[in-house]
């Protein structure tokens, strides 16, 4: 069976610091992947996705980058944090065009 | 684009109680629509989905059916329980070609209380 993971759990960084996020998937080759943020008292945004290794699409212009060095590796990065970058940041992971499942999340706190 | 909005919540409900969640969503074409839950400082799970119109998604006590004609697919369970406390999102995938995304409402909070 499929599984998601991503880690750290929670991390808590200072302003201007460096962020690297990682969602692994088990399981299943080729998938989509999918970063999403929801930040505290709000909906999901879909930050970036991608489609194969190094593809990526970005949905929203913003201070994150995203990256996928392996098949079922995304990656989630900055190089400074700002403190909007707050919020929980969850990994999703599909094989299209059937339904998106979703790892555990991360949840950053930019102090 | 795509949107979908849900009832605002927090929904505060009795053990046992009737519970409906409204979620309608715009979109051209066949849309997919999904229920996903989250619970307290957890990833979102699938709770139950419909591909076509008159499909009827089920998992756990949840219900929800997709109504082309009033471009909706409210969440309903007869009897909630404490566990089923938890945030629900309605969400949307297109039917155009590359429609990978998912289109989230804003959530709806449900807390059952014994």
């Amino acid at each position: 069976s499929q599984t998601i993971h991503q880690w750290p759990a929670t991390l808590v960084q200072p302003v201007g610091s460096p962020l690297s996020l990682e969602c692994t998937v088990e399981g299943t080759s080729n998938p989509n992947l999918y970063w999403y943020r929801q930040a505290a008292g709000r909906g999901l945004q879909l930050l970036f996705y991608s489609v194969g290794i190094g593809q990526i699409s970005s949905e929203v212009p913003q201070n994150l980058s995203a990256s996928r060095p392996q098949d079922r590796q995304f990656i989630l990065s900055s190089k400074k944090l700002l403190l909007s970058d707050s919020g929980f940041y969850l990994c999703a992971w599909s094989v299209p065009p059937e339904t998106q499942y979703f790892g555990p999340g991360t949840r950053l706190l930019v102090l | 684009g795509n949107s979908v909005t849900q009832m605002e919540g927090p929904v505060t409900l009795s053990e046992e109680a009737f519970l409906t969640i409204n979620c309608t969503y715009t979109a051209t074409g066949y849309p997919s629509l999904f229920w996903y839950v989250q619970y307290p400082g957890e990833g979102l799970q699938l709770l139950l989905k419909a591909t076509k119109a008159d499909d009827k998604g089920s998992n756990k006590g949840f219900e929800a059916t997709y109504r082309k004609e009033t471009t909706s697919f409210h969440l309903e369970k007869g009897s909630v329980q404490v566990s089923d406390s938890a945030v629900y999102f309605c969400a949307l995938r297109g039917s155009g070609a590359g429609s990978y995304q998912l289109t989230f409402g804003k959530g709806t909070k449900l807390s059952v209380i014994p």
